[in-house]
Formats: structure tokens, sequence, C-alpha cells
């Protein structure tokens, strides 16, 4: 079935450094991917989107490529800071029999320390 | 200010008893959602709603019951019936289904 698998966290990094958190999907069909921020106590936010292969999504300083070709959508950026400390989720949208639905990954929690 | 309202921030029940979370939103949408998180998991959709008097099963619906009786309300009722109803509640809402969905703040309940 549709899946996303996102890498283990947590993550912790020190403010300034770079942040990758990995993605990959499983879907059949074309599906739009997103990163979801998750602030500690809220509900999660949109932060980027992609809705077809070689798309960009970016938001505050971060940057997501769909690759079709190795079913990823890798989130970076450049330089973290404390106010990133968050839990990110990636997240497909598949659409099927006139059906559409989000599939989320387990989430990956990032602490940027001073 | 125009969101999505989940009250009461934090819940505790015992054993046995149902509960009902609110979700209100003012963004006049359509479409409305409920989400359960567990720690170290994903989102799993709970019920959904298209469109105001209709809703569907999500993924997880066993032991939850909700309705759609007006547009911005959208309540789901965690019953005995759910095994394991302690987590963090989250209901959505986006303009039309497909769309993209803004999160309410979460209700965390807790069932001893």
């Amino acid at each position: 079935g549709d899946s996303v698998t996102q890498m283990e966290g947590p993550v912790t990094l020190s403010e300034e450094a770079f942040l990758t958190i990995n993605c990959t999907y499983t879907a059949t069909g074309y599906p739009s991917l997103f990163w979801y921020v998750q602030y500690p106590g809220e509900g999660l936010q949109l932060l980027l989107k992609a809705t077809k292969a070689d798309d960009k999504g970016s938001n505050k300083g971060f940057e997501a490529t769909y690759r079709k070709e190795t079913t990823s959508f890798h989130l970076e950026k450049g330089s973290v800071q404390v106010s990133d400390s968050a839990v990110y989720f990636c997240a497909l949208k598949i659409t099927q029999g006139g059906s559409e639905k989000l599939v989320f990954g387990k989430g990956t929690k990032l602490t940027v320390n001073p | 200010d125009g969101g999505i309202t989940q009250s009461p921030k934090y819940l505790f029940r015992k054993e046995g008893q149902n509960v009902t979370l609110s979700c209100e939103q003012n963004l006049n949408h359509d479409a409305m959602y409920w989400y359960r998180q567990d720690p170290g998991q994903g989102l799993r959709l709970i019920y959904y709603s298209q469109i105001v008097n209709d809703f569907q099963k999500g993924d997880i619906a066993e032991g939850y019951s909700v309705s759609r009786e007006k547009k911005e309300s959208f309540p789901l009722t965690v019953t005995s019936a759910q095994k394991n109803p302690t987590a963090f509640y989250l209901c959505a809402s986006s303009i039309k289904w497909g769309y993209e969905q803004y999160f309410g703040p979460g209700t965390r309940l807790t069932v001893t």
C-alpha cells in the first residue's frame, strides 16, 4: 500500500548547522508530497509542498525537491535556529477512485541547541 | 481571527465512559477531518466529512463516532468500545475535499 518512511529521530543539532531529514515514499500513481511541522503542544502546520516530479517546495529557509526517480522528498535547511525545534512530518496525498487522503510518516523530532 | 478551535486542550476520563471532543472552524470550509496521533507515529485518519450532513470512515474508525450537523462543527465521540483511547486528537479542515488541510491545536485525551 501507499506509505511514507522518514528517518528516525530524534535529531539534535547546534544552531547554524545544516539539516537534512530523509523521506521516501511508496505510492501508486503520482502523489503530491508535503512537509508538515508540529511545534510543541500545537497542531500541524503545512511547511511546504510539491505536486509533481522535480518541483521544489520552499518556505522559511526549508527546501525539499520531489524526486520521482528515487521516490524521495528530503527536507533541508542550510542553517537551523533554536526556533526550528519541532517534529517534522513527511506526507503524501493520493487520489484513488475519487477519494483522496493524506498518508503521514511517523515524524522526526528535531532539537536545535544554542 | 479565522481558525480551528479544539477544546479542551487536555481531557481526562475514566475507562468505560464515552467522551466527546469538540472541533469548530470559522473558515467556511466544507471538509473536516479527525486524526489520531500516537507517540512515535504519524497521524491516522479516523473520520472525515466532505460536506455538512455527510461523513465517511477513515482508516481507524472503530470505537469512534462523529456528526456533521453544522458546517462549522465536527464533534468526535470516543466510545467505550475504543480499546486504546489515550492519544492526541487533531481536527483539520479544508476549503474543499482534497485541498490543503489546516489543523487545530489538538486535544490530549487520557483515559485511566
